[in-house]
């Protein structure tokens, strides 16, 4: 069974640019979670999608949106990036919610803003 | 605020001893906590988890105790292993099934084990 993939792995955008991730969650799984891993901030959840319905959001400014087609794959974007969006941005998929000891986690696309 | 206390950014650990990595909150609504463990490169993945209306949960070499009136828990790892060095989150709920939160996560212990 594939595993949770995300892309691109890497990414370097200059501030302003708006920037667009992608998920892709383990077959069947309908949840995925979005989250921003800093150095000094650790891991933040950004948001969660349910059934193309984002469900529950983290308390990130609207510069943070996020999406989820049909088939459950899951796009998050950024706009007018700052230097301090720079961050591993994790997505996280699980069956019916996220039930977190199902909750399954991608590599990660690490994002350097310029 | 951080709800979600780590406190030792690192933990250097003999191979075959015992690792014991610790962890504080604040929300007293937090009612669900996990351990994941991530290496370079990779996503976290879940370790352990414990409901609060236990003290202990063990698998295998993954033990979680968790002191409520202390709003403490601690993961201990026996014996460590080379493979066991990684970096332990830990990250709380107030509902296992999903709070409008998410999880809230520490900011993660980077576990060495020396051979």
């Amino acid at each position: 069974k594939a595993g949770v993939t995300q892309t691109p792995r890497y990414l370097i955008k200059t501030r302003g640019q708006q920037v667009t991730l992608s998920c892709s969650p383990i077959s069947g799984h309908r949840s995925v979670s979005w989250y921003q891993q800093t150095p000094g901030q650790g891991l933040q959840f950004l948001f969660e999608y349910f059934s193309e319905t984002q469900r529950n959001k983290g308390n990130f400014p609207g510069r943070f949106s996020g999406r989820q087609f049909s088939n459950s794959r899951s796009e998050m974007n950024v706009s007018t990036l700052e230097l301090g969006d720079s961050a591993l941005y994790l997505c996280a998929s699980s069956k019916a919610g996220p039930l977190y000891n199902e909750q399954f986690f991608g590599p990660g696309t690490r994002l350097t803003v310029l | 605020d951080q709800q979600v206390k780590q406190n030792s950014p690192s933990l250097s650990v003999q191979e075959g001893r015992i690792s014991i990595l610790n962890c504080d909150y604040t929300n007293s609504m937090f009612d669900y906590f996990l351990w994941y463990k991530k290496y370079p490169a990779e996503g976290p993945t879940f370790l352990i988890s414990i409901s609060s209306i236990k003290d202990k949960n063990e698998d295998g070499r993954f033990t979680v105790f968790l002191n409520k009136s202390a709003k403490h828990l601690s993961l201990h790892i026996v014996p460590s292993q080379p493979g066991d060095s990684a970096v332990y989150f830990c990250a709380a709920s107030a509902d296992f099934r999903g709070g409008a939160d998410g999880l809230t996560f520490g900011k993660g212990t980077h576990l060495i084990i020396q051979p």
